[in-house]
């Protein structure tokens, strides 16, 4: 069963604008990590945030946890056409196989120039 | 930087088929994961090697095996290929045994049965 459920399904914004994604899950976890996709290629690992942090910035992305409410939030500042792409939050089961990410559905994401 | 590397990016294969696809990573990785990705379905695991010669099932095994000899190289097989397994098929690696480390993903191979 999927774990992560991101929303919305599909983004579409302006370049310049900031784009926010969220991820929810059901259990408890020991970590969560955002991925992009570009289209019909691999994915790439963007952050990582720990089930004891609360945010964490890279660059232009600043990720939020909320254990309490089991949801995290993506958010991607001065969006650019280059950022288009598909993102997907995957989440470690606290106590799960070692090493097994569980995949949501994924965001997709349009930046227009 | 970690390279995974899948050994075809495209791939079209008759019913019946025995198909192999090859994935190698060149960082010392011990876990290595086979996913496959569907339109609506997102990401799911179908197997997953955490050691040369072990492996566990994911969440859809079925019609699917593995093999695992070398550390740095980990073998999808579907024995006889169906029309359902037209995918998309992504390897990917992590770095140890603890629980939940960032993957590193190949291009992916698009797989197409007729």
């Amino acid at each position: 069963s999927q774990q992560g459920e991101e929303d919305p399904q599909a983004l579409s914004i302006q370049e310049g604008e900031n784009a926010t994604m969220n991820c929810s899950y059901k259990t408890s976890i020991n970590n969560l990590q955002w991925y992009r996709q570009n289209s019909g290629r691999g994915l790439v690992h963007l952050i990582l945030i720990r089930s004891n942090e609360r945010e964490k910035h890279s660059g232009r992305l600043r990720v939020t946890l909320d254990t309490s409410k089991k949801s995290s939030s993506l958010l991607i500042t001065a969006s650019r056409a280059a950022d288009t792409a598909s993102y997907f939050c995957a989440t470690g089961k606290y106590g799960g196989s070692q090493g097994n990410l569980i995949f949501g559905k994924g965001t997709k994401l349009s930046v227009k120039p | 930087d970690v390279k995974v590397t899948q050994s075809s990016r495209y791939l079209v294969k008759r019913t019946g088929e025995k198909v192999f696809l090859e994935c190698v990573q060149d960082m010392d990785h011990e876990n290595m994961f086979w996913y496959r990705q569907d339109p609506g379905l997102g990401l799911r695991l179908i197997y997953f090697s955490y050691d040369v010669k072990m492996k566990e099932k994911g969440d859809i095994p079925e019609g699917y095996s593995v093999s695992r000899e070398k550390k740095e190289r980990f073998s999808l097989i579907l024995e006889s290929a169906s029309t359902n397994q037209t995918s998309m098929y992504l390897c990917a690696s992590s770095l140890s045994r603890r629980s939940n480390e960032k993957l590193f993903f190949g291009s992916g191979t698009q797989l197409s049965v007729l």
